[in-house]
């Protein structure tokens, strides 16, 4: 079955710097990449996507980079504000989505 | 508000006890999902049911027992649980399993078990 690899497992930054959180998938075929975040006492929601015919998505703060023959894609948070802070979930999806083991980011005010 | 919620959203049952836990969705979704989340493990995959049939189940211990009435309730029903069994459990809908969906997932009842 299918295997992501999340990292790093925690992050800290300061606020206003850039976040980069990587994931590495096994499964050629998974074709379906979201993100989610998860705040604390809430359930994990998603922030931004991307499907595997796409290298590249962006939504105001947020960007999502896909390498499909290296396997992996990448979040980016640019400008990180305290409301940042939560962990952070990478998935890898055919018919069903496996998630990453989790990043606990931090942005220092 | 995900449109998915989970009642109770706090638990504390003896290992001898049964209890129940109810997950509701109005996105008219028609597969639902049940999680656990520890710090063992961040996103464990339980159970999926896609339109009321059950079509995983993730090598779940028995003394954990699904049920699906109809595409917008999802039960989890609990008895003689063991101590590791504490954790958060998250339910989720989409629109359907076979593709990739975005998941909506509710806020969880944090389990203990004593």
């Amino acid at each position: 079955g299918e295997n992501v690899e999340q990292h790093p497992s925690t992050l800290s930054v300061q606020e206003g710097d850039s976040a980069v959180i990587k994931c590495t998938y096994s499964d050629s075929a998974s074709n379906y990449f979201p993100w989610y975040k998860q705040e604390l006492g809430k359930g994990p929601q998603l922030i931004i996507d991307i499907r595997s015919n796409v290298g590249e998505k962006k939504d105001q703060r947020i960007a999502v980079t896909l390498n499909k023959t290296a396997k992996h894609f990448s979040l980016h948070i640019t400008e990180t504000q305290p409301e940042d802070s939560a962990v952070y979930f990478c998935a890898a999806s055919i018919s069903k989505s496996t998630f990453g083991d989790g990043t606990t980011l931090t942005v220092k005010p | 508000e995900t449109g998915v919620t989970q009642t109770p959203r706090h638990l504390v049952m003896g290992m001898t006890n049964k209890k129940s836990l109810k997950c509701e969705q109005h996105l008219g979704h028609n597969a639902m999902y049940w999680y656990k989340q520890s710090a063992k493990k961040p996103l464990e995959l339980m159970f999926v049911y896609n339109f009321k049939e059950q079509t995983e189940n993730n090598s779940v211990p028995s003394r954990f027992s699904p049920e699906c009435p109809n595409s917008s309730h999802l039960f989890l029903h609990l008895h003689t649980l063991q101590p590791e069994d504490s954790a958060l459990y998250l339910c989720a809908s989409s629109q359907a399993e076979g593709m990739a969906y975005e998941q909506y997932f509710g806020p969880g009842t944090r389990l203990t078990v004593t």
